[in-house]
């Protein structure tokens, strides 16, 4: 049972380039999230899904798209990435009630020259 | 503004006796409590959790308070072992609609052998 997948688990790119990470998770959640995590700042939500064929915007969601066009994936697009956006980025899920934990990837580790 | 707050960034604690980690929120909407461990190279995991409803939540080892009119929480480990050492976080959610979670910064602990 492998949970939350998400790939890659590292990457390096330059600025201005564009990268889509990818989530999924096999345990039929409804919901889902991505989050970043940088020192000092804890766990910041980007975007969330509360179900197939929905978004919404998190706390600091300006230069990121998602799409969730299955419910088993959850997609976190950089359209012109920025040093900014230098990172460690998780994917949760959840099913669809708020007194049940989330679920996390093992992060994916975004560097941004 | 941080809704969720741990101020405390790191603490050490002998293997054996008890650590205490704090969280303090400001929204009292907040119905849902949630501690999370950290490794490194690793996604936060479930470790325990408390509804408002409870002011206390034990699961083995883990004990967490709830002090609502205190805006305040915290978690007991007892006893401490090396292997608990890890980041923790506290998260917090309105289980009315909101879907999401809000997480403190973290706590680092440590303990030695």
């Amino acid at each position: 049972n492998a949970g939350v997948t998400q790939t890659p688990k590292f990457r390096v790119l330059k600025t201005g380039q564009s990268m889509t990470l990818l989530c999924a998770q096999d345990m039929n959640h409804e919901y889902m999230y991505w989050y970043r995590q940088d020192p000092g700042m804890g766990l910041r939500l980007i975007h969330y899904s509360v179900g197939e064929g929905t978004t919404a915007k998190g706390e600091v969601p300006d230069g990121y798209n998602v799409s969730r066009l299955k419910k088993q994936n959850f997609l976190l697009g950089l359209e012109s990435a920025a040093p900014s956006q230098t990172s460690v980025y998780f994917c949760a899920s959840s099913p669809n009630h708020l007194d049940q934990p989330q679920h996390f990837g093992d992060g994916t580790r975004l560097s941004i020259l | 503004d941080q809704q969720v707050k741990q101020n405390s960034p790191s603490l050490s604690v002998q293997e054996g006796r008890i650590s205490i980690l704090n969280c303090d929120y400001t929204n009292s909407m907040f119905d849902y409590f949630l501690w999370y461990k950290k490794y490194p190279a690793e996604g936060p995991t479930f470790l325990i959790s408390i509804s408002s409803i409870k002011d206390k939540n034990e699961d083995g080892r883990f004990t967490v308070f709830l002090n609502k009119s205190a805006k305040h929480l915290s978690l007991h480990i007892v006893p401490s072992q090396p292997g608990d050492s890890a980041v923790y976080f506290c998260a917090a959610s309105v289980t009315s609609g909101t879907y999401k979670y809000i997480f403190g910064t973290g706590t680092r602990l440590k303990v030695l052998a």
